[in-house]
Formats: C-alpha cells, structure tokens, sequence
C-alpha cells in the first residue's frame, strides 16, 4: 500500500514569492491534515479537512496560507507571499474517519514533509 | 491546558543496548492517549506505540514498551536491544479520545552508536 506522497520534497525560495506544496493521501482515508514543524519542535495542526470540507482551520494563517481540497482526495497547501519565518518542514498526514465514539483513536499516517527555505 | 515535555534534547545509546526516553505530561483531563512517534531523516513521523489513559498494562510493541506511571505523568519510551536504525527523532504526542489534534513535545534525537 502506497504511503502519503508529498511534493516537492525542498523548495527554496525568495521571500515574497508565492508557493505550494502537494499531497496525496492514502486511498480511502477522508481525513487529510497539514502540519508545520518549525526546527527544534513538533508538529503543529494548520488544518483538517473531512473530505472535502475544512473542519478545522482554527490554527491556519489565512493572510496568507490557503489550503484546498476540491475533490475529496489531493490537497495543496499555498503561502503567498512568503516571510522568512515560513522556513520550516509542512507536513501532510491522513487518517481513516475516526470510530467507535469518543473512547477510540485513529492512526494518522504521515508524508515525508516538504521542506522549505526562504531567503 | 496540554503540555508534553520532553527534557532531553539528545541521547546517546551503544548498539545492542537499551535505552529510556522520557516524557511527561500535564492535562486535566481524565481520559487522554499517549503516543511515541520516530521521525527519521526522511522526515516521516512514524508511529511507534499508544498508551490510553485507562488502560492498567503498559503498552508494549515489539522492541518498544511505555513505562506510564499515571500518578507521576510520566509516559517513558523504552527501546530494548537498540539498532542502527533506531538513530532518529522521537516525539511523545498527547490527545483526547474522539479527537484528531496531537499535542507534540519537542522531541529527543537518538543516536545509536556502532
């Protein structure tokens, strides 16, 4: 079974530039999350999708991050224009729909992340 | 409010032999998950063991077991007979059940050495 793809894999790029990174998820999962891991921690939830519906953006920077998902299955991450403080690893994960109620947890299965550069 | 903390930046650990990754937690809640994760080079998280908050055994997953002490807040990854390919980044993630938002720490780089 293929694994999330993500790509690129790096970009550099200048700041004030736009971006955009790519994600596959598993076949079949419904959950898609995007992820920002900064140097030195771990990763921060940006945003949830259930399908194709943003269930949870509350942590996206939406002056500039977007985040779409149109039909249910690949996703794209854009920051436009890019600050120096985007430098970091964005990372995709997917899950199945979370069952059995409120006692049970779900694997989230995640890409290799792309890792970005601004100069 | 959730926080994992994990004090040590960096370990070392002789081939073959075991080592203990600490982490503590803090929540108020009284039903969570603990979760290890090991995120190589390539930069995946790859989840390694979970530990429910009610559960009375510790978790074990092959070379990996959870050391939980509940009244310490303590949730400890423990790595029997290291490997080579154990040298990675290894984050303790906390959540709620029914819920999909991880609380990270700020993880611990193990490195095995041959």
């Amino acid at each position: 079974e293929a694994g999330v793809v993500q790509s690129p894999r790096y970009k550099i790029i200048e700041k004030k530039q736009p971006v955009a990174f790519w994600c596959n998820p598993i076949s079949g999962h419904n959950t898609l999350y995007w992820y920002l891991q900064n140097l030195g921690q771990g990763p921060e939830l940006l945003i949830r999708y259930e399908n194709e519906e943003a269930v949870d953006d509350s942590q996206l920077p939406k002056d500039r991050f977007s985040a779409e998902r149109l039909k249910g299955v690949d996703s794209t991450l854009k920051i436009q224009p890019a600050e120096l403080g985007d430098s970091a690893v964005y990372l995709c994960a997917s899950s199945p729909k979370l069952a059995g109620g409120s006692r049970f947890y779900n694997e989230q299965f995640f890409g290799p992340g792309t890792r970005l550069t601004v100069l | 409010a959730q926080k994992i903390t994990q004090t040590q930046p960096g370990m070392f650990v002789q081939e073959k032999e075991a080592v203990t990754l600490d982490c503590t937690y803090d929540t108020s809640d009284q039903s969570y998950g603990l979760f290890w994760y090991k995120q190589p080079s390539s930069g995946e998280m790859i989840f390694l063991i979970y530990q429910g908050s009610y559960d009375e055994q510790n978790a074990t997953e092959g070379r990996y077991s959870l050391n939980f002490q509940k009244a310490r807040k303590s949730a400890n990854l423990v790595i029997s007979a290291s490997q080579l390919g154990d040298s990675a980044m290894y984050f303790c993630a906390m959540r709620r059940p029914g819920t999909y938002k991880y609380i990270f720490g700020t993880g611990t780089r193990l490195k095995v050495l041959a």
